[in-house]
């Protein structure tokens, strides 16, 4: 039972354009989510985070949405560049534990 | 400041040997972690360490075992390897109760023949 899903393999995007990632999520019980993002044969590096109590946070050319109703997050990546190409996973934190559920990823590819 | 660092990068074992993969952190975290990530999958908790001393099981614990006999270290070890070990292991480290973030370090890659 995957409780965190990213449902969406792949995706390719011109640079200049937007990315968005998505992912979905079906406990009530998490606290945080974050994502991460991936380069070959190097370990995951921390991008950016949402509080569950919030519905956006910014980071430059990162923004993650979230939608409680929906148990719904977003990565939006503007403008997309060559160097985002990459792995990003999505990770939900349990409230009051040390534990994470993670997502398959999304293979982002930004065309020069 | 060189963050988590892990040893080896690679590994090649046949089916029954045993090896123990180290991690290292010197930004002084309380929790450590052990993942491995498989084709297709997200990453899978194998065990977790909250201090030095204490060690508990996550997701996929079966056939490793793990100690944390000081706060910067974080030992997973395979007793009798299998070939359903072979996958690409992750150590993390978060700082503590405040704030979600963990560090990651760059990987081991494991080959179980």
């Amino acid at each position: 039972d995957q409780q965190v899903k990213q449902n969406s393999p792949s995706l390719s995007v011109q640079e200049g354009r937007i990315s968005i990632l998505n992912c979905d999520y079906t406990n009530s019980m998490f606290d945080y989510f974050l994502w991460y993002k991936k380069y070959p044969a190097e370990g995951p590096t921390f991008l950016i985070s949402i509080s569950s109590i919030k519905d956006k946070n910014e980071d430059g050319r990162f923004t993650v949405f979230l939608n409680k109703s929906a148990k719904h997050l977003s990565l939006h990546i503007v403008p997309s560049q060559p160097g985002d190409s990459a792995v990003y996973f999505c990770a939900a934190h349990y409230s009051g534990t040390y534990k994470y559920i993670f997502g398959t990823g999304t293979r982002l590819k930004v065309l020069a | 400041n060189a963050g988590v660092t892990q040893t080896p990068k690679f590994r090649v074992l046949k089916t029954g040997q045993s090896m123990t993969l180290l991690c290292a952190q010197d930004m002084n975290h309380e929790y450590m972690y052990w993942y491995r990530q498989d084709p297709g999958m997200g990453l899978r908790l194998i065990h977790y360490s909250v201090g030095e001393g204490t060690t508990a099981k996550g997701e996929v614990p079966d056939g490793y075992n793990v100690s944390r006999l000081k706060k910067q270290n974080f030992l997973l070890g395979l007793e009798s390897a299998a070939p359903s070990q072979t996958s690409v292991y992750f150590c993390a480290s978060r700082p503590g109760p405040a704030g979600p973030t963990q560090y990651f370090g760059p990987g081991t890659r494991l080959l179980v023949l």
